[in-house]
């Protein structure tokens, strides 16, 4: 099983700053990572596909970049709307995918 | 706009079987082009692929490891959804259960979630 580590466990950000979240996994996937967001009481939402595509819909503040083992969510300058909680998830063995533990973004 | 509702019971006794539903609209359980998942979340193992039914000319089925000897995925064409069974449940199994529409092996939708409690 690949394993998906996230980190940091939480992050502190005023809003209008920059996040950066990380998502490494334990061997290569390729290009194969997904990011989602979660709010309280919500299923996921997709954010970036391919490590570094937007989903329909997602503003440009979310990028992702990163191949092989290390992968990185940026969100250029926080909203209010923006404090949740994100995944990574990788696809590269299908049918055994696998979600990191997460990242919460929290006001600073 | 692809919409799915869940339905099922949030509480279930140990060792019976955990059922939901998720019914399907603005798609096709029949899609040749999505698969159509379940997942759960909880505190302790976060979130978990279980598995998933798709159709490519005829059925098919894929499980995660960790429950495949006692999970079952189901499509209803006639209803437009599909199920998921899951037998002989412990406490452990306690999660909020989702179903998810996948495409391009990515989750883009995704049902309201259910609350499954596994207590006596």
């Amino acid at each position: 099983e690949i394993v998906m580590t996230q980190s940091p466990g939480t992050l502190s950000v005023s809003p209008g700053d920059r996040a950066t979240l990380s998502c490494r996994a334990s061997q290569s996937i390729s290009s194969n990572l997904a990011w989602y967001q979660q709010k309280p009481g919500q299923p996921p939402r997709l954010l970036i596909y391919g490590a570094s595509t937007r989903a329909t819909g997602i503003p440009a503040r979310f990028s992702g970049s990163g191949s092989g083992t290390e992968f990185t969510l940026t969100i250029s300058s926080l909203q209010s709307e923006d404090f949740a909680v994100y995944y990574c998830q990788q696809y590269n063995k299908w049918p055994s995918l696998t979600f990191g533990g997460g990242t919460k973004v929290e006001i600073k | 706009q692809v919409q799915l509702q869940q339905s099922g019971p949030g509480l279930v006794k140990p060792s019976q079987t955990l059922s939901l539903t998720c019914v399907i609209s603005g798609d096709s359980v029949t899609s040749n082009s999505a698969a159509w998942n379940w997942i759960r979340q909880s505190p302790s193992r976060g979130l978990e692929w279980l598995g998933r039914t798709y159709y490519r000319s005829k059925w098919y089925n894929d499980y995660a490891v960790s429950v495949k000897s006692r999970i079952a995925i189901n499509p209803d064409t006639s209803k437009n959804q599909f199920s998921l069974q899951l037998n002989s449940v412990t406490p452990e199994d306690t999660a909020v259960y989702y179903c998810a529409r996948e495409a391009g092996q990515v989750f883009g939708y995704w049902g309201q979630g259910t609350l499954v409690t596994v207590s006596s």
